[in-house]
């Protein structure tokens, strides 16, 4: 069965440098969600997007933006990288809105040097 | 506010059951999860249960919930190796696309 796919599996970013990170949600999934999982964190929830629209705003700071295409993929854009940002980013879908079926990706393992 | 606490260790012999367990704050949440989290890898949702049910059972899982309590457990029978993980328990709110809030997670250890 397809899954979440994020891309890129590793990243490895210098101090204020930006990054982009993609999402690709399990066909027929509209909602998309975002989190963040610091080094033996909870994942911590940044933003989600329900029909290409912003649905819900956790902890995600101003350096950050996001959004949802039409297609239904979502890109997480990062900007002045400090090395607090290292962390460990999924994505996760649904479909429908019904977060009761929300399937996480593998993340992508950032690290900020 | 939202708050999810778990215990951070669990370690049990191999073959006993594994109980974890977690209690939210959130009268109001409507789902509650539990998530598995092997070394490096992503979150694997193992089931959840709606707020109005008190136990849901799942092959070798059981789930229970005690809302007047705001309680928690997962319970996993003849724990094996493979079992080893990082166990998050996780709630939300019927809305469309609401976020999903995770406990700190417990670390599952399985001893011969």
């Amino acid at each position: 069965a397809a899954g979440v796919i994020q891309s890129p599996r590793h990243l490895i970013k210098e101090k204020r440098e930006t990054a982009t990170l993609k999402c690709y949600p399990i066909p027929r999934h509209d909602t998309v969600y975002w989190y963040q999982q610091g080094p033996g964190q909870d994942p911590q929830f940044l933003i989600s997007f329900y029909e290409k629209m912003q649905s819900d705003k956790g902890s995600i700071p101003d350096r950050f933006s996001a959004q949802q295409f039409s297609d239904y993929h979502s890109e997480l854009n990062m900007s002045s990288l400090e090395l607090g940002d290292s962390a460990l980013y999924f994505c996760a879908s649904s479909p429908g809105g019904q977060n009761t079926e929300a399937f996480f990706g593998q993340g992508t393992r950032l690290t900020v040097v | 506010g939202e708050d999810v606490e778990q215990s951070l260790f669990l370690s049990v012999r191999e073959g006993d059951s594994s109980v974890i367990n977690c209690t939210y704050t959130d009268s109001s949440s409507t789902y509650l999860y539990w998530y598995k989290q092997e070394p490096g890898a992503g979150l694997q949702l193992l089931t959840y249960i709606f707020s109005n049910m008190d136990m849901k059972q799942d092959q070798r899982l059981t789930v229970l919930l005690n809302k007047k309590d705001k309680h928690l457990s997962l319970r996993i029978a003849d724990t094996q190796t493979g079992d080893s993980a990082i166990y998050f328990c996780a709630e939300s709110k019927y809305s469309s696309a609401s976020k999903i809030i995770f406990g700190s997670g417990t670390r599952l250890s399985i001893r011969p």
